[in-house]
């Protein structure tokens, strides 16, 4: 069966450090979005991309970047972490083949934690 | 711009209770509309959409109906379940492109006792 995978599910780490959290889709999907999720927030996008090496940014991309170099996988990488980047990380994907009603599907997040 | 505004959680039930959970939404031209669902440890799942007015979607017992004369897209369901337990979010989505980001708003808290 087609899925989205992230990796790791937990991580912790240290202010300053680069990290990055895998994301990778089975379903052929063109779009693909990374959100964070924070307590009186809801999910907020950080980036997305609408097919392999295109990206654009999202309403809180600062200390974030994406790069897409096939359909499957889209990175996210933390340049230099800081603790308000402490949060849990959701990656999803779409076919982008429907006008109308183009439904995303979710990978499980990654919950990170900056020290 | 285009936004989505969902009641203030969280929402305490008793099973069988009937549940209401407002959504209304800020866009130019007519969005498509949805509601995801998110239990806990998970990531979300789409539980229903509309795509153009008075269209009612449904699922598992779950309903919202497409009202553009009020800008709003309500989820209901008669009888709640303890398994019902979750956050629940609407989101919007413009039409007429296949490059469809959502919209989201920031999520409701329900939690239904037995």
């Amino acid at each position: 069966d087609a899925e989205i995978t992230q990796s790791p599910r937990h991580k912790i780490t240290e202010t300053g450090r680069q990290v990055t959290l895998a994301c990778h889709q089975t379903w052929n999907h063109n779009n693909m979005f990374w959100y964070r999720q924070d307590l009186g927030h809801g999910l907020r996008l950080i980036h997305y991309s609408y097919g392999v090496h295109d990206t654009n940014k999202g309403e809180v991309s600062d200390g974030y970047s994406v790069s897409r170099s096939n359909t499957e996988d889209l990175p996210l990488t933390l340049e230099s972490a800081a603790s308000s980047q402490t949060s849990v990380y959701f990656c999803a994907s779409s076919a982008g083949t429907e006008i109308f009603a183009d439904t995303q599907y979710f990978g499980p997040g990654t919950r990170l934690t900056v020290l | 711009g285009d936004s989505v505004t969902q009641m203030e959680g969280p929402v305490t039930l008793s099973e069988e209770a009937f549940l209401t959970i407002n959504c209304t939404y800020t866009a130019t031209g007519y969005p498509s509309l949805f509601w995801y669902v998110q239990y806990p440890g998970e990531g979300l799942q789409l539980l229903l959409k509309a795509t153009k007015a008075d269209d009612k979607g449904s699922n598992k017992g779950f309903e919202a109906t497409y009202r553009k004369e009020t800008t709003s897209f309500h989820l209901e369901k008669g009888s709640v379940q303890v398994s019902d337990s979750a956050v629940y979010f609407c989101a919007l989505r413009k039409r007429g492109s296949t490059l469809g980001r959502l919209y989201f708003g920031r999520g409701t808290q329900l939690t239904v006792w037995p």
